[in-house]
This record gives structure tokens, sequence and C-alpha cells, in this order.
């Protein structure tokens, strides 16, 4: 079993659509959680921290539910920028690495 | 821009050739980590370098390689190259400050093709 699990999609969405993305990860002693964003053949970047009260970004709401170890990220809006691949990522306990998912490849169309 | 810069942006190298990638990180971290990102996976955790030494180490083979230099720019060294390495390679910098964490920053990457 893979350490981090997503859907790779891909989601085809309309401009203006709610999407949602979900994530398992199997280490439940992981300790730091975390939604990057990968534009086509660039570097991931770093969208929003994730934390079981759940926050929210503009557009943008992660939750983190550690009982079930899964993660979420709400879209809502979704703008024709949005196009990416949503990485999930989670980092064990004591450690420094980033664990990623294979991502979940978001497309946002007129 | 991240500040964290990555050599060369592109190579093309044969199987059983060696290569060797470059990481200058971003003013004031310590810290250098490399990744290895297939075609339509996720990026997967190589080593990590703090302070010149090894600090971690992911499930790659011992034919891949690192250094840090004085400075925390980083280098990445694979021998006997397979088709299979051919990936974007990341190298991602941070200030490593005891165990609490602190934000990753990557650089664009290197694309190798093993051909």
């Amino acid at each position: 079993r893979k350490e981090v699990e997503q859907d790779p999609g891909p989601f085809n969405v309309p401009e203006g659509a709610t999407v949602a993305f979900n994530c398992t990860y199997s280490n439940s002693a992981s300790q730091s959680f975390f939604w990057y964003r990968q534009d086509c053949r660039k570097e991931p970047k770093l969208l929003m921290s994730v934390y079981s009260s759940g926050n929210e970004d503009g557009r943008f709401t992660a939750q983190l539910n550690r009982a079930s170890q899964y993660i979420s990220l709400l879209i809502r809006d979704s703008k024709l920028s949005d196009s990416a691949t949503y990485l999930c990522v989670v980092i064990p306990a004591g450690g420094n690495k980033l664990t990623f998912g294979t991502g979940t490849q978001l497309k946002v169309e007129l | 821009e991240t500040g964290v810069t990555q050599s060369p942006t592109h190579l093309i190298k044969t199987r059983g050739q060696q290569v060797t990638l470059r990481c200058s990180s971003q003013s004031g971290h310590n810290t250098v980590s490399w990744y290895q990102q297939a075609l339509g996976q996720g990026p997967q955790f190589i080593f990590q370098y703090y302070r010149e030494e090894e600090n971690g180490r992911g499930n790659f083979p011992p034919r891949f390689s690192g250094l840090q230099f004085p400075n925390y720019s980083s280098e990445l060294n694979v021998n006997a190259l397979e088709l299979d390495d051919s990936a974007l390679y990341l190298c991602a910098s941070t200030a490593l400050q005891g165990s609490s964490y602190n934000e990753q920053f990557f650089g664009p990457g290197t694309r190798l093709t093993v051909l």
C-alpha cells in the first residue's frame, strides 16, 4: 500500500464549479499535512497547510481527519487558472522528508 | 521565484553513464533535499543534507549519492544510469531548526533523459 494515495483524475470541471479532492495516508504517526500545486513541467509549490480544525484560504478549504487518516481539499468557484496537479503531502513524525501522493490533475474548462 | 536554482535544466545521457546535478539553496537555508519525479507520479524523496551531512535517505540504491558544500549548495550524483532514471530531479531547500518543520522551497528541476 502506498504511503499517500490520491485519485489521479483528471477532473474536468466547468468554470465556476466546486471540486473536491481526497487523499488518504497510511502512517498514523504522521505529523504534518499539506497540499501542493504543480503546474505542467514546473516545480511543486505550497498551496496550504492542513489542520484538524480545518483551514480556509480564499476559495480553498482544507480539512484533516486524523481518525480516518484522510485529507481533503475543496475548491469553490473554479477558475481557468486553477488547472494544475494537486499533490497531497504528508510528513512522518520526527521526520523532515515530504511524502507525496501521485497527484490529482484538475482541468477547468470554459 | 523561490531563490533555489538548479543546473542544468535539461540533460540527455545514455545507459551506464554518470551524471551530476547541482542545486543552490535559498539564502539562509542550511538543508537541501533531493526528489525524483517520474512522469505521472509524485516526487519521491531521495535524500536530505543538513550542514554537509546526509540526514535521511529514501528507498534509492547506493548509486545515488550526494554532497553538500560549506555554502549549503548541493550535488546529486547518479552512477551507472538506467532507463528508469529518466525523470525530473527536484531539489528543495529549507532552514532546519530542531524538530519543527519549516517550508521547503523547490527549485525548477533538472529533466534527465536516459537513452
